[in-house]
């Protein structure tokens, strides 16, 4: 079947680095996908990796491992602004499997 | 741009009713998805498509219809609604690139009650 598997939560400071991960089993895989969603809001993207690797966009990288089933989403300098659920997703051919989000608090 | 319309953005319902949610894109995009999303959890595609005319299955799609007779229109219908269908409910829609659908924009969501 389908899984993905992430932190349900992560605490950390302002300016701080902090790394959200993602284990995943799906039947197919395009890529991998990260998404912001602020409470009350709706998913923004964020990154996303079809290879293995590490992208980066601006304070934000994304790193997958095809291999290893994994990614993980690296947040540098962190903001207040940033406190926010991160859900990975899988992209299996023409439809997505979102993770069950990690919820990040950042404090002063 | 507007991006991705949904309507409405409340409503309440009693068990057993019906009801259409709408969603519009004015990006040209060719794939929509509908999601729900309920309290502290992912999202869970409920049906999408990948073109006008088209659609299917996603991983929970009993109690739902959709239909894509537009290419900017993806309709969501609860044909007789149940508590268990209280949710978020999240239209979204993507382009394809070299096979990759790549990024997804979401509109701002339909908060559902049924009682």
């Amino acid at each position: 079947g389908q899984s993905l598997e992430q932190p349900s939560e992560v605490t950390a400071v302002e300016g701080a680095i902090v790394q959200i991960n993602c284990t995943y089993q799906t039947s197919g895989f395009y890529g991998l996908s990260w998404y912001q969603q602020h409470d009350g809001g709706a998913p923004t993207f964020l990154s996303y990796n079809a290879l293995d690797g590490l992208e980066e966009t601006g304070r934000f990288s994304s790193f997958l491992s095809r291999s290893d089933s994994y990614g993980y989403l690296l947040l540098q300098e962190l903001q207040m602004k940033d406190s926010a659920s991160y859900f990975c997703a899988v992209e299996e051919g023409q439809n997505f499997v979102f993770g069950p989000g990690t919820r990040l608090s950042v404090l002063p | 741009n507007a991006g991705v319309t949904q309507t409405p953005k409340f409503r309440v319902l009693k068990t057993g009713q019906s009801m259409t949610l709408l969603c519009a894109q004015d990006m040209n995009h060719e794939y929509m998805y509908w999601y729900r999303q309920d309290p502290g959890m992912g999202l869970r595609l409920i049906h999408y498509s990948v073109g006008e005319g088209t659609t299917a299955k996603g991983e929970v799609p009993d109690g739902y219809n959709v239909s894509r007779l537009k290419k900017q229109n993806f309709l969501l219908g609860l044909e007789s609604a149940a508590p268990s269908q209280t949710s978020v409910y999240f239209c979204a829609s993507s382009y394809s690139t070299s096979g990759n659908t790549y990024e997804q924009y979401f509109g701002p969501g339909t908060r559902l009650t049924v009682t």
